[in-house]
């Protein structure tokens, strides 16, 4: 079964930077393009970036441009989302989520919760 | 990119029916039919519910439909269960080719 596994759980100080992992298991990796949302506590979902796993090319949130990269490692089919700069407002759990014909994310990762604090 | 606009909350009692709308633009829910809902309970991922504004996964019960009317998609819940208690957001396209969630609303079941 399609299947994305993230990385664990992060704490990390303002300023500094942290890379996220997804695995992905149970289909063609680079035939889908894989998004990042975020979600702050109580908070609602935020759209971060996309990435294509095929021939690397990105798109991100304007928010974010500069402080997000994503990339990805074919061999392992695993993509990652580097956030650097970190503020305590970037405290959120992060999700990768898989592009279904660029309608809808289905399925999603666990999560991995990134806690910035000094 | 602004958020979608949700309620904040929407409440029923079992068995009846309740409905979710999400407003955006029309360069966003108006422009395109890719609006998708998805459910959240506390603590987990989300998960697709419906997508293309009115289609439901394999799996997903037919008590969940989409629809859309110009600006605004909207979600309906029939035969409301405990177990439909949860966080909704909406999601669409956008004319940047970039994607943008509602604001998310909480389900109460009475």
């Amino acid at each position: 079964q399609v299947q994305l596994v993230q990385s664990g759980a992060e704490v990390k100080k303002p300023g500094a930077s942290v890379k996220v992992s997804c695995k992905a298991s149970g289909y063609t990796f680079t035939s889908y393009y894989m998004h990042w949302v975020r979600q702050a506590p109580g908070q609602g979902l935020e759209w971060m970036g996309i990435i294509n796993p095929s021939g690397g090319s990105t798109s991100y949130a304007q928010k974010l441009q500069g402080r997000v990269t994503m990339t990805r490692d074919t061999s392992t089919s695993t993509v990652y989302m580097e956030l650097s700069s970190l503020r305590s407002e970037d405290t959120a759990v992060y999700y990768c989520a898989r592009d279904l014909e660029g309608t809808r994310f289905d399925p999603w990762g666990q999560g991995t919760l990134v806690t910035v604090s000094s | 990119q602004s958020a979608l606009t949700q309620p904040a909350s929407v409440s029923g009692s079992p068995g009846q029916s309740i409905t979710i709308s999400c407003t955006g633009t029309s360069s966003d829910v108006g422009g395109y039919n890719y609006v998708s809902w998805y459910q959240q309970h506390p603590g987990k991922a989300p998960k697709l519910m419906i997508y293309d504004v009115s289609n439901r996964p394999s799996g997903v019960s037919n008590r969940f439909s989409g629809s859309k009317s110009g600006n605004t998609a909207s979600l309906t819940i029939s035969g409301l269960q405990a177990e439909d208690e949860a966080d909704y957001y909406c999601s669409s396209y956008t004319s940047s080719s970039q994607r943008v969630f509602g604001t998310g609303t909480k389900v109460t079941v009475l």
